[in-house]
Order: structure tokens, then C-alpha cells, then sequence
């Protein structure tokens, strides 16, 4: 079965700097989808960029990029510049299919707090 | 366009009551899936909805079942509910079941 490890509960980062989050991950198939999902205090599941595990190229999304090493099993976020409404929990999500649909395996996430 | 939206945003129930969370999907999704999310916890798939089906099922009880209607919207019900079932219930919707899917706000359920 697959599975998703984020072994930090928690991150730091100053206003303006950069920071990278870690994820993990587990699976025997070839094919798949790696998500980071942003949830703030309002608790809506944000998107925050996705990554196709046949693409050898690292997703970018604005200040928001991976760094996904597929022999590895690692997918990391990176935030460039990060600024106050960055904070939130992020969790990484990897899309399984199975029996014919599609589900999501989360992360128990990353609290990120921005300094000011 | 509006997106995701979830009924109610909070609720409050006793132990063995009956529940029943409402979700519209995003306009022009066809597909909508239900996650528990416990606190401090990240979301685990309790089912999904494609074509009034419920497509697939994660490791949840009989307990917690699910409808689809017409214009995709979908209820999830959770009977004789227990303490551990407090948790933020989020609907999720998509444009097929093989496609990226988006949040709404979620139910907060409150088991006393």
C-alpha cells in the first residue's frame, strides 16, 4: 500500500527567506501524481502545485517549486520568498488508482510559521 | 464561479445520532469525494462519487454512507455516531475521478 511520511511537524522560516518542506513517499507503481496542498486557518485545502511522476522536469508555480527525485521517493516543496500569508499547514498527497478510481493519500503535514 | 461548497460549516451532535453533510461540487465537476480529517491529522478517503456510484471506498464503517444526485451534488451520512467521529468532514470535487481535485471549506462535526 501506499504511503506518505512528512517527518517535519513543524518549520520556521523569516519573512523574505527561502524554506523547504519533505515528503516521502512509498508506492510500486510507475505512474503516478504528487500534490502540496496549502491549509490555512480557514481550513480550505488549497492547491498548491502538482507534479506528474513521468515528467522529469520540477513543477513551478510562482514562489512555489518541487524538487521531486523519483528513484528517491522524495518530493520536497520549496518557497522562495515566503511572506506572511504563507503560513499555514501544508500537506503532501500522493494519487493512487484503484479499482478503477482515483484517491488521494495525505501526509500528516507541516505546520509552517513566517517570522516577521 | 463558484466552487466547493459544504452545509453546514459546523454542527454539533450526541453520541448515536444521525448526520448528514451536504456538498455542491465546483461548476462543470462531475465527481465528488468525502475525507475525514481528524484534528492534527491529514485527510483519509472515506469514498468517492462518479455517475451516482460510489466508485471506491476507503477503510470507513458501514456506518458512514453516501449519495450522488442528479447535478452532482452529494450528502454523506454518518449514523450512530460515535466520539471518534469528530472531525472535519471536506468534500472534494473534480472533473472526472482521474482528475486533480479541489476543496471546499468543510463540515466541522462535533460529537459530545
Amino acid at each position: 500500500a501506499q504511503t506518505v511520511t512528512q517527518s517535519q511537524p513543524e518549520m520556521s522560516v523569516q519573512e523574505a527567506e527561502t524554506v523547504t518542506l519533505s515528503c516521502t513517499y512509498d508506492t510500486s507503481e510507475s505512474d503516478y501524481y504528487l500534490f502540496w496542498y496549502k491549509q490555512p486557518p480557514s481550513r480550505q485545502m488549497i492547491l498548491v502545485i502538482r507534479q506528474e511522476a513521468y515528467k522529469q522536469q520540477n513543477a513551478t508555480e510562482n514562489r512555489f517549486s518541487v524538487n521531486f527525485q523519483k528513484a528517491a521517493k522524495s518530493f520536497s516543496l520549496k518557497i522562495s520568498d515566503s511572506q506572511l500569508g504563507d503560513a499555514a499547514m501544508y500537506f503532501c498527497a500522493y494519487r493512487t488508482y484503484t479499482s478503477g478510481t482515483y484517491k488521494y493519500i495525505f501526509g500528516t503535514g507541516t505546520r509552517l510559521k513566517v517570522l516577521a | 464561479d463558484a466552487g466547493v461548497t459544504q452545509s453546514p460549516t459546523h454542527l454539533i451532535k450526541t453520541r448515536g445520532q444521525q448526520v448528514t453533510l451536504r456538498c455542491s461540487p465546483k461548476s462543470g465537476h462531475d465527481t465528488v469525494s468525502w475525507y475525514q480529517q481528524a484534528l492534527g491529522q491529514g485527510p483519509q478517503f472515506i469514498f468517492q462519487y462518479y455517475e451516482e456510484e460510489e466508485r471506491q471506498r476507503g477503510n470507513f464503517p458501514d456506518r458512514f454512507s453516501g449519495h450522488q444526485f442528479p447535478n452532482y451534488s452529494s450528502e454523506l451520512n454518518v449514523n450512530a455516531l460515535l466520539l471518534g467521529d469528530s472531525a472535519l468532514y471536506l468534500c472534494a470535487s473534480s472533473t472526472g475521478p482521474g482528475n486533480t481535485i479541489y476543496f471546499g471549506e468543510g463540515s466541522w462535526l462535533t460529537v459530545v
